[in-house]
């Protein structure tokens, strides 16, 4: 079946740490997502990308970087410039940015102590 | 610019009866509007979406929502809650390069 494979689902790094969330899709989507969900703040957008090679901020980048080398493959990287990196990590997927549908993965939840 | 405002961090209603979940929002381009369901430490289901045609939009498990640009509004409803229903649900809204969510609305159905 075709879908978004987020891992790991528990992830714990001590402060100071860069630590990288990994998202596959098998979809044959051209945009890809991370979103970070904080409870009663909803989705807030980290970065998309709408092409491989190429990706955009959103609206908290401040902290993360992320690459997109495959089709397939989006990964987060959460460093330690990120003041309160503890937070519920979606990644998600969509033919056309904007319009389309979003699927999403499963999430990472990241505590950093 | 485009925003989403969810009515109601919680609502709770009794199993059996009406489910209105509030949404509005605002957009400067005619705008994709969608609904999802989230249930605790999973990712986000689609249940419906607007994006051009008929302003009522049908969606799975019962649910639907309408379209109304006068009001600017896309409220989800069901007729009749489950207790399945409980979860957290979240409207969205398109148009640009990505997509806006609402705060969440979490669902709480009673016996």
């Amino acid at each position: 079946d075709g879908g978004i494979t987020q891992s790991p689902k528990y992830l714990f790094r001590k402060e100071g740490q860069n630590v990288t969330l990994s998202c596959e899709q098998n979809l044959n989507h051209d945009a890809m997502y991370w979103y970070r969900q904080d409870p009663g703040q909803g989705l807030r957008l980290i970065y998309y990308s709408q092409i491989v090679n190429d990706f955009q901020k959103g609206d908290i980048a401040e902290g993360y970087s992320v690459s997109r080398e495959k089709k397939e493959s989006f990964p987060l990287t959460v460093t330690s410039a990120q003041k309160n990196p503890t937070a519920f990590y979606l990644c998600a997927s969509s033919i056309v940015t904007g319009q389309s549908p979003l699927h999403f993965g499963n999430g990472t939840r990241l505590t950093v102590t | 610019a485009q925003s989403v405002t969810q009515l109601g961090s919680h609502v709770s209603v009794s199993e059996g009866a009406l489910v209105l979940l509030r949404c509005n929002y605002s957009s400067s381009v005619p705008p994709y509007l969608f609904w999802y369901v989230q249930y605790p430490n999973q990712g986000l289901q689609l249940l419906l979406k607007y994006t051009t045609g008929a302003t009522l939009v049908k969606g799975i498990n019962g649910f639907e929502a309408e379209f109304k640009k006068s009001e600017t509004s896309f409220h989800l409803t069901k007729p009749s809650a489950h207790m399945s229903d409980a979860a957290e649900y979240f409207c969205a809204v398109g148009g640009g390069n990505k997509l806006t969510f609402g705060t969440g609305t979490q669902l709480k159905v009673e016996l």
